[in-house]
């Protein structure tokens, strides 16, 4: 199986300013890397598929880079609605798998 | 509008079964794959199972296989999930969600349609 590792596990910042997660995977799967986005008591929601694009309605400010095992989501201006948990999920092949998530607080 | 809800949770005691549903409305599961995702209490995001568009093809977690049936009924556009041999590992909310582009089965586009979760607790 292929697993994912996120870090940090959380991290705290300030409205306005820059946060990068980034995701590793243990064996190369090209850029089929998806980040989701969950808020407390909600199901996650789809932000960035194939490592880079953006699923529409999803703001600008949230940004996602890499290939192969590596792989950044980054919000380039922390905005208050961000507050979350982020997973990254590997798609390249079964099964599928989650990273442990990253916690988005301010 | 294109939506999934889940029913079906409840508590079960360990060693039985239960079975969750998903009825789906605004697309067609002649069209898309869906999977089922679990979360335990206060974790994170685990893979259970996949069913293709067509219903041929299934995919299950190592940890579900054998004890776990993903299936659909197309006529009256519902997914189940049937649960066997119920363990205290197994409780968690389980989300059904559709692969994001029609036909794929594995959700390399993300998966784009989630319901709100069936909740589902293993205790004696």
């Amino acid at each position: 199986d292929i697993q994912m590792t996120q870090s940090p596990s959380s991290v705290s910042a300030s409205v306005g300013d820059g946060v990068t997660v980034t995701c590793r995977a243990s064996q190369s799967i090209s850029n089929w890397l998806v980040w989701y986005q969950q808020k407390p008591g909600n199901p996650p929601k789809l932000l960035i598929f194939a490592a880079s694009t953006l699923q529409g309605g999803v703001p600008s400010r949230f940004n996602g880079s890499g290939s192969g095992t590596d792989f950044t989501l980054t919000i380039s201006s922390l905005q208050p609605e961000d507050v979350a948990t982020y997973f990254c999920q590997q798609a390249y092949t079964f099964p599928v798998t989650f990273g442990g998530g990253t916690k988005v607080e301010i | 509008q294109v939506q999934v809800v889940e029913s079906g949770g409840g508590v079960v005691q360990p060693g039985r079964s239960q079975r969750l549903s998903c009825v789906v409305s605004g697309f067609s599961l002649n069209s898309y794959a869906m999977h089922w995702v679990r979360q335990a209490p206060g974790k994170g995001l685990e893979w259970v199972a996949a069913i293709s568009f067509d219903g041929d093809i299934q995919y299950y977690a190592d940890s579900v296989r054998g004890r776990f049936t993903i299936s659909r009924d197309t006529s009256k556009n519902r997914l189940f999930l049937q649960m066997t041999s119920l363990t205290v590992e197994d409780t968690a909310v389980y989300f059904c969600a559709r692969v994001g582009t029609t036909r794929n089965l594995l959700p390399r586009y993300g998966m784009d349609v989630w319901g709100q979760g069936a909740a589902v607790t293993v205790s004696s």
